[in-house]
């Protein structure tokens, strides 16, 4: 399973635009790259999932270069609610894969008034 | 449409008693995850259902854990007897699987604290 690496923790302001960089060096050809969001005494939730180029939807946006060695997750206009740890996942998402998740450390975003 | 439930929220236990946990997956998603974070630790995978098969389960710790998912629907997992270490939160997720690249939607988990 392809490690990953991201900043333990980030600071933001309101309004500001976010991006949280992940570095997964070993990530396999049928790999996808996924990102999870966690509040406080809830579940993981999905946010979104690429394999190559940028992909974007309503809460985020996705940009992975050509090599697919890392990945950038943007958050356009963070609010306080945005406050949360932000986790890169890389795995193989085909059906028969398994699908098993396995979690890094995290980013823990602080956004500030 | 109902996310993926769990109960309890949390549980307080001794060293040496039981402890269930049981997870109710989305409906109509066979495939069932069981993971857990303990302090100051990541999260971890326990293992994997498909329906009521056991499809991976590596994760689990030792043979004080028992998952079923009996007729493919909720699962429980049990603890016997509960040691200090499992003190955590559980969480449940449950994925369609279908194809394509599925997603699996999480629980709010089990805060499991054994004194």
């Amino acid at each position: 399973l392809a490690k990953t690496t991201q900043p333990i923790s980030m600071d933001s302001y309101e309004g500001q635009e976010v991006n949280i960089t992940c570095s997964h060096n070993n990530i396999a050809t049928n790999d996808y790259i996924t990102w999870y969001q966690q509040f406080p005494s809830q579940g993981p939730r999905f946010i979104i999932q690429g394999y190559k180029t940028k992909v974007t939807n309503e809460v985020a946006s996705l940009f992975i270069p050509a090599d697919r060695k890392s990945s950038t997750l943007s958050l356009p206009r963070v609010s306080l609610s945005d406050t949360a740890v932000y986790y890169c996942l890389v795995g193989d998402m085909h059906r028969g894969a398994g699908n098993m998740l396995t979690f890094g450390g995290g980013t823990r975003l602080m956004v500030k008034p | 449409e109902a996310g993926v439930t769990q109960f309890p929220s949390h549980s307080v236990i001794e060293k040496g008693q039981t402890v269930t946990l049981r997870c109710d997956p989305i409906s109509g998603h066979d495939n069932l995850y069981w993971y857990r974070r303990v302090m100051g630790k990541e999260i971890k995978f326990l293992l994997h259902f498909v329906k009521e098969s056991k499809q991976d389960e590596s994760g689990m710790p030792n043979n004080r854990f028992l998952a079923e998912r009996t007729g493919g629907t909720y699962s429980t997992l049990k603890v016997q007897p509960a040691e200090l270490e499992d003190s955590g939160v559980y969480f449940c997720a449950s994925r369609f699987g279908t194809g394509g690249t599925d997603t699996q939607y999480f629980g709010p988990g089990t805060r499991l604290t054994v004194l």
